[in-house]
């Protein structure tokens, strides 16, 4: 079956730790993306990449880390410099460039910081 | 500066009725729109998307408005069932595959 696979589904934290978040997908998209969601702001966008060893800034990058190493993985890495972690953080996937924007997101993980 | 605008946290409608959720969006760059539906701790799934060379698109019980002159977009959905009860997101993006811009989400609930 196809689709986005998020791992964890919940993280706890200590303050200073880097954590990093898993994301897959067997879609053979192009495109993938990372948000954060906080009550009350809807989704925000941390970075997104549109081709392999790319990726650009979102609206909220700060104290976050990417890598686009290979097509089907981005992983989002939450550094002891993000000041406010705990949130739901979400991961998706489109076919990118010349296609619809229509994206495919995964379950999300819970991030909490203790 | 919120670019996708939803200003209605919040919603109910009697089951059977019609559900108008809104949008507003401020890029003029914006030529793809779309709408997605949240339930708690699930991410969102895609419902209807429509481009600006459009007014209207409809998918069964749910239909898109876009007035690019006013910046605005709703959704419709009629008639409305339990079942619709989630967090509706508005969407938009440039070129339809460049970043995706969400608004704050309004909270259906429809009552059986």
């Amino acid at each position: 079956d196809g689709g986005i696979t998020q791992s964890p589904k919940y993280l706890f934290r200590k303050e200073g730790q880097n954590v990093t978040l898993s994301c897959e997908q067997n879609l053979n998209h192009d495109a993938m993306y990372w948000y954060r969601q906080d009550p009350g702001q809807g989704l925000r966008l941390i970075y997104y990449s549109q081709i392999v060893n790319d990726f650009q800034k979102g609206d909220i990058a700060e104290g976050y880390s990417v890598s686009r190493e290979k097509k089907e993985s981005f992983p989002l890495t939450v550094t002891s410099a993000q000041k406010n972690p705990t949130a739901f953080y979400l991961c998706a996937s489109s076919f990118g460039q010349g296609r619809t924007g229509e994206l495919f997101f995964g379950e999300g993980s819970r991030l909490t910081v203790l | 500066d919120q670019q996708v605008k939803q200003n209605s946290p919040s919603l109910s409608v009697q089951e059977g009725r019609i559900s108008i959720l809104n949008c507003d969006y401020t890029n003029s760059m914006f030529d793809y729109f779309l709408w997605y539906k949240k339930y708690p701790a699930e991410g969102p799934t895609f419902l209807i998307s429509i481009s600006s060379i459009k007014d209207k698109n409809e998918d069964g019980r749910f239909t898109v408005f876009l007035n690019k002159s006013a910046k605005h977009l709703s959704l419709h959905i009629v008639p409305s069932q339990p079942g619709d009860s989630a967090v509706y997101f508005c969407a938009a993006s440039v070129g339809g595959y460049q970043k995706v811009t969400f608004g704050t989400g309004t909270k259906l609930q429809v009552i059986p």
